[in-house]
């Protein structure tokens, strides 16, 4: 069975780092496209970015370059996405999604992962 | 600009048909997908391609497209429907992916 398992809600004070991770099974990690997107609290969904694993190849969205860092972990078949300075925006769900191939919708989702900054 | 339109809600009752439009400049060019979002549940993949339907989703929900706007229909609509439905796309060069603002289907 495909699965995206994410790592479990966070709760941090603005200007503190972060790194929630997307452990896969079931595929091939390297040949799919694997990216994040954010749900802010009672609002719509928004694409963050993607990564190849197979090569590190990388987009964003242009709203989110500069403000996080998708990264991938072939050896344990994990995505990252790292804040270097949280801010209360930053509250929201975020999803972890498998790109289709050769396509750019979405076939498997991760359960989600809330994040919470405050002071 | 690439965005997408969206209905911000849809309601019906059961028994009927749902539509609901998508539209945006890109779309004349790029392919959409429609996801099903539930109360504290993650999205789901219910339309590719425009018009093709993943493994486990009914007959009764369909895709359709023309021009620059796509629609998204619900045959015989279900108390289990009632949930947001977004379209999503690629931008008119394919570098990066938009979602619409999502619309709100209640079952009557």
């Amino acid at each position: 069975e495909v699965q995206l398992v994410q790592s479990g809600a966070q709760v941090k004070k603005p200007g503190e780092s972060l790194t929630i991770s997307c452990q896969v099974s079931g595929y091939d990690f390297l040949t799919y496209w694997i990216g994040w997107v954010r749900q802010m609290p009672g609002k719509g969904l928004q694409w963050m970015g993607l990564i190849y694993p197979g090569d590190s190849n990388s987009r964003s969205h242009p709203s989110f370059q500069g403000q996080v860092t998708i990264s991938a972990d072939k050896s344990n078949k994990t995505a990252y996405l790292r804040w270097s300075s949280l801010k209360a925006s930053d509250t929201a769900i975020y999803y972890c999604v498998r790109r289709l191939i050769r396509l750019d919708g979405f076939d498997i989702w991760g359960q989600g992962t809330m994040v919470t900054v405050s002071s | 600009s690439d965005e997408l339109t969206q209905p911000p809600s849809v309601s019906v009752s059961p028994g009927q048909t749902a539509r609901i439009t998508c539209s945006g400049p890109a779309l004349a060019t790029q392919y959409v997908y429609w996801y099903q979002q539930k109360p504290g549940r993650a999205p789901l993949l219910v339309i590719f391609k425009d018009t093709e339907r993943p493994s486990g989703i009914p007959e009764r929900v369909s895709g359709s497209s023309s021009g620059t706007t796509v629609t998204l229909t619900i045959s015989g609509v279900q108390a289990e429907d009632e949930a947001d439905y977004y379209c999503q796309s690629s931008d008119s060069r394919g570098l990066s992916v938009e979602f619409g603002g999502g619309t709100k289907l209640t079952v009557l």
